[in-house]
């Protein structure tokens, strides 16, 4: 069974860093392309960023372009959202998602999320 | 890509044929996802490819589109299918979802 478990959510200050976690099993994390998506309270979905299975290729969204970081560790099968300077905009669930390997990028399977809250 | 879901929200009953629509703003092939979103869960991936059924999906759904005009239609709606329901292309970097349709008990 395909599990995500996101975490390291939390209050931080604007301004503040935080590094959220995702915790992988039940597939060959090495071979799947990974996401990192969020949802501000009672908004839409956002995707934030895409890392390839080995790190070649990574992509961000304009939003948090040159603030967070994506990473994965295949040998932990784990993935990584490093955010800088976090504002208050920042404040939404945030997603961690393996993808389909076929037809596109789609996000096939998702973790519970885990809650950021940016706020002084 | 900006993708535009019409309606935002909509009123039905259990058993109405409902269908939404997703515009992107410019073409997207067929690289469109549509998601449910119960409230408190992540998002479940329906359809990917515009109109292919992820395994497990109720054949209720379906959907269809390519280029710029997508739609989802739901046949019969069941008391579990009142959810938000999103787009998402894939075609283009950076991935963009529409703005959402509600789907609300009448």
């Amino acid at each position: 069974e395909v599990q995500l478990v996101e975490s390291g959510g939390g209050l931080v200050k604007p301004g503040g860093s935080l590094r959220l976690s995702c915790a992988a099993s039940g597939f060959t994390f090495r071979t799947y392309t990974m996401q990192w998506l969020r949802q501000a309270p009672g908004k839409g979905l956002e995707w934030l960023a895409s890392i390839s299975s080995v790190s070649t290729y990574i992509y961000y969204a304009d939003s948090v372009k040159g603030r967070f970081t994506v990473s994965r560790d295949n040998a932990d099968d784990s993935l990584f959202l490093e955010m800088n300077t976090l504002r208050a905009d920042d404040t939404a669930v945030y997603y961690c998602a393996r993808v389909r390997n076929d037809y596109g990028d789609y996000p096939e399977y998702w973790g519970q999320g885990t809650l950021v809250t940016v706020s002084s | 890509i900006q993708m535009t879901q019409s309606p935002a929200s909509v009123s039905a009953s259990v058993g109405d044929r409902l269908t939404i629509t997703c515009r992107a703003s410019q073409g997207v092939s067929g690289y469109l996802g549509w998601f449910q979103q119960r409230p408190g869960k992540a998002p479940e991936l329906l359809i990917y490819g515009a109109s292919n059924l992820q395994s497990g999906v109720p054949s209720r759904f379906s959907a269809s589109g390519s280029g710029t005009d997508f739609t989802l239609t739901i046949s019969s709606l069941q008391p579990e299918d009142f959810a938000t329901y999103f787009c998402l292309q894939v075609n283009t970097f950076p991935l963009t979802f529409g703005g959402g349709t509600k789907v609300q008990m009448k």
